[in-house]
């Protein structure tokens, strides 16, 4: 199985910063990297697949990239609805994982 | 509109057994792969299984953790998705989400999670 490390597993930022979240996969996964974010009490929502690509009617302040084995999430101009529980997910091989989570809070 | 809607969760005791729904609509279901995914109370997502269309001949993946006790089932003619769970431990509470694997392109990497269920919480306890 692929494991998916996250890091940092929690992190405090302030409105308008720029924070950055890693995946690291245990192999190479070419870009087959999700990014999903899960504010309190809801459902996940997708933001980014194929590690890049940015899912329609997500804000712009959200980026990824990377591909093999090291993947990043940035979100820039922090907003206070960015405060969230964010995830990586490898689509590249069954059974599918994700990683533990990061969970961000706006000060 | 999309909508998955599950049910069926509930108390059940170790050892137990229950059957989780998920009614879909708002798109062609027999057209689309369904998963299920599960949350464990303040923890993180975990991927229980998938079943395929009638094309892949509904064929069926599972995690390790739930194979040989969970069997994920679909009726195409009523837009229904199912997780039979046998042999519930309490490591299986959490709350269930049906959810639709999107394929972008041809391969089997190129897919997301484009829509979630509300989910239906599983508890196993004495």
């Amino acid at each position: 199985d692929i494991q998916v490390t996250q890091s940092p597993s929690s992190l405090s930022a302030s409105l308008g910063d720029t924070v950055t979240i890693t995946c690291r996969a245990s192999q190479d996964i070419s870009n087959y990297l999700t990014w999903y974010q899960q504010r309190p009490g809801k459902v996940p929502r997708l933001l980014i697949y194929a590690a890049s690509s940015l899912q329609s009617g997500v804000p712009s302040r959200f980026s990824g990239s990377g591909s093999g084995t090291d993947f990043t999430l940035t979100i820039s101009s922090l907003q206070p609805e960015d405060s969230a529980t964010y995830y990586c997910q490898q689509a590249y091989s069954l059974p599918l994982t994700f990683g533990q989570g990061t969970r961000l809070e706006i000060k | 509109e999309v909508q998955l809607v599950e049910s069926g969760g509930g108390l059940v005791q170790p050892g137990g057994s229950l059957r989780l729904s998920c009614a879909a609509s708002g798109f062609t279901f027999s057209a689309h792969f369904m998963d299920w995914v599960r949350q464990a109370p303040g923890k993180g997502l975990e991927w229980v299984g998938r079943v395929r269309d009638s094309r892949n001949t509904y064929t069926t993946e599972y995690a390790a953790s739930v194979r040989g006790r969970f069997t994920i089932s679909r009726d195409d003619s009523k837009n229904s998705l199912y997780l039979q769970m046998n042999s519930l431990k309490t490591e299986d509470t959490a709350v269930y989400y049906c959810v639709r694997p999107y394929y972008y392109g041809s391969g089997s990497h190129y897919f997301y999670f484009d829509y979630w269920g509300q989910g239906t919480l599983v508890t196993v306890s004495s």
